[in-house]
């Protein structure tokens, strides 16, 4: 089965770090683009960040360049965000997809960030 | 920024009638566009990719068409577990963006 499993949300105060974990299976991420999506509580969808298979292209939303980054190992099928001085519009349920236009997403993981 | 913007905002139906949902963007996206449907609590689920090729399992009633900057999602008959929310994505350019979404509630 092709799946997405995210881990690694979690509670934290204005300023401090967290680092999410994206996980694949029924399928190899090293041919692909891999992203992360977010969705606000009661809004819509916002895309966050994306790689390229090869780790030789990064793209960031405005709102977060300088404060997260995105790699990802492809021998672990994974891929990782790594978010620092987060804010509290950072709030939402983060989501792992496969390829530009998602075509597989995950569960999803909730980052609160709340002093 | 390519500014997605999808109409209407929610759409009340009955089941078994046809729906259309639109979705224009601020400059030509060519095909690069996909609609996803999201359920409360849970995850969106991808519809379209492409502009109107259907993903892996999705039922035939749903089908997507348009290029450049004007497209549509259409229903044929909806379902009872078709009420949710749509939204519209363009990935021909960089920030991939959303449209704001089309909820479609029971009449």
């Amino acid at each position: 089965e092709v799946q997405l499993v995210e881990s690694g949300g979690g509670l934290v105060h204005p300023g401090e770090s967290l680092r999410l974990s994206c996980v694949a299976s029924g399928f190899t991420i090293s041919h692909i683009w891999m992203g992360w999506v977010r969705q606000a509580p009661g809004k819509g969808l916002e895309w966050v960040a994306s790689m390229k298979n090869d780790g030789s292209e990064r793209k960031y939303v405005d709102s977060v360049k300088g404060r997260f980054t995105i790699s990802r190992d492809n021998d672990k099928r994974s891929l990782y965000l790594q978010m620092s001085s987060l804010r509290a519009e950072d709030t939402a349920v983060y989501y792992c997809a496969k390829t530009n236009y998602l075509e597989v997403w995950g569960q999803g993981t909730t980052v609160t960030v709340s002093s | 920024e390519i500014v997605m913007t999808q109409s209407p905002a929610t759409l009340s139906v009955s089941p078994g009638e046809r729906v259309t949902l639109s979705c224009r963007a601020s400059q030509s996206v060519s095909s690069e566009l996909a609609w996803c449907q999201q359920k409360p609590g849970q995850g969106p689920r991808l519809l379209i990719y492409g502009a109107s090729t259907r993903a892996a399992g999705v039922p035939a009633r749903f089908s997507g068409s348009g290029s450049g900057t004007e497209f549509t999602l259409s229903i044929s008959s909806l379902q009872s577990e078709d009420f949710a929310v749509y939204y519209c994505q363009q990935y021909d350019h960089w920030p991939l963006t959303f449209g704001g979404g089309t909820k479609v509630e029971i009449k």
